[in-house]
């Protein structure tokens, strides 16, 4: 399998533009974990889905935000409209389960807003 | 309140020598509790998962230690490679899927 497969690597726009990020999980992954990574706080977990199905957003910093899974093998996250202080890596992981199996991250997506 | 902390922030150590992160927690209830290396412009990658019952886990030259009753973790790396230069982080869950995580360890192994 060629693991979590992230697009785009790199994303500049500018503030106020809609910015769209995509995953493509690990075939058979139940589960799909988008997280954010900043020098400042870390990694944060933003939301998660269980068969397509997000159950935890409580990560999802406002409004701007919103992520979808419209099937097994594709999921988004959008911000719209993005600001300076979404810059930040963003990487979707996917795991078969929740509680004790390991999660296989993606490579990230590097997101700049000017 | 349900915190992570790692120590030390940051680490050099020259190749061949061993080191010991750490990891302290007030997470409870506790589920289990990860540690995952990042190299520098690439998603982490999982090292070891434990759970309550479990003391040590091991993954090549990477030894996990748990004690559940201090709250303490400890990542042990034998025979350092410059290869381990990278970020350790040390993710705790609770009961309910309730993800913690500590800012990492930054470990530069040096020729």
């Amino acid at each position: 399998d060629a693991g979590v497969i992230q697009s785009p690597r790199h994303e500049v726009t500018e503030m106020g533009q809609e910015v769209t990020l995509r995953c493509k999980p690990i075939s058979g992954h139940d589960y799909l974990f988008w997280y954010r990574q900043t020098m400042m706080r870390g990694l944060e977990l933003l939301i998660y889905f269980n068969n397509n199905v997000p159950i935890d957003d409580s990560g999802m910093p406002e409004d701007r935000f919103s992520a979808k899974m419209p099937n097994a093998s594709f999921s988004t996250l959008k911000i719209q409209p993005s600001e300076p202080r979404d810059s930040a890596v963003y990487f979707c992981a996917s795991s078969f389960s929740l509680a004790y199996y390991e999660q296989y991250f993606g490579p990230g997506t590097r997101l700049t807003v000017t | 309140k349900n915190q992570v902390e790692q120590s030390p922030q940051s680490l050099i150590i020259l190749e061949g020598k061993n080191c010991t992160l750490q990891c302290n927690y007030t997470v409870s209830p506790f589920s289990n509790l990860r540690w995952y290396k990042q190299d520098t412009g690439r998603g982490p990658v999982s090292l070891t998962i434990m759970t309550f019952s479990e003391n040590t886990k091991s993954n090549g030259r990477y030894t996990a230690t748990l004690d559940a009753d201090t709250k303490q973790s400890s990542l042990h790396i034998t025979a350092s490679q410059l290869s381990d230069s990278a970020s350790y982080i040390c993710v705790v869950t609770r009961t309910g899927n309730q993800f913690y995580f500590g800012t990492g360890t930054s470990l530069t192994v040096i020729p």
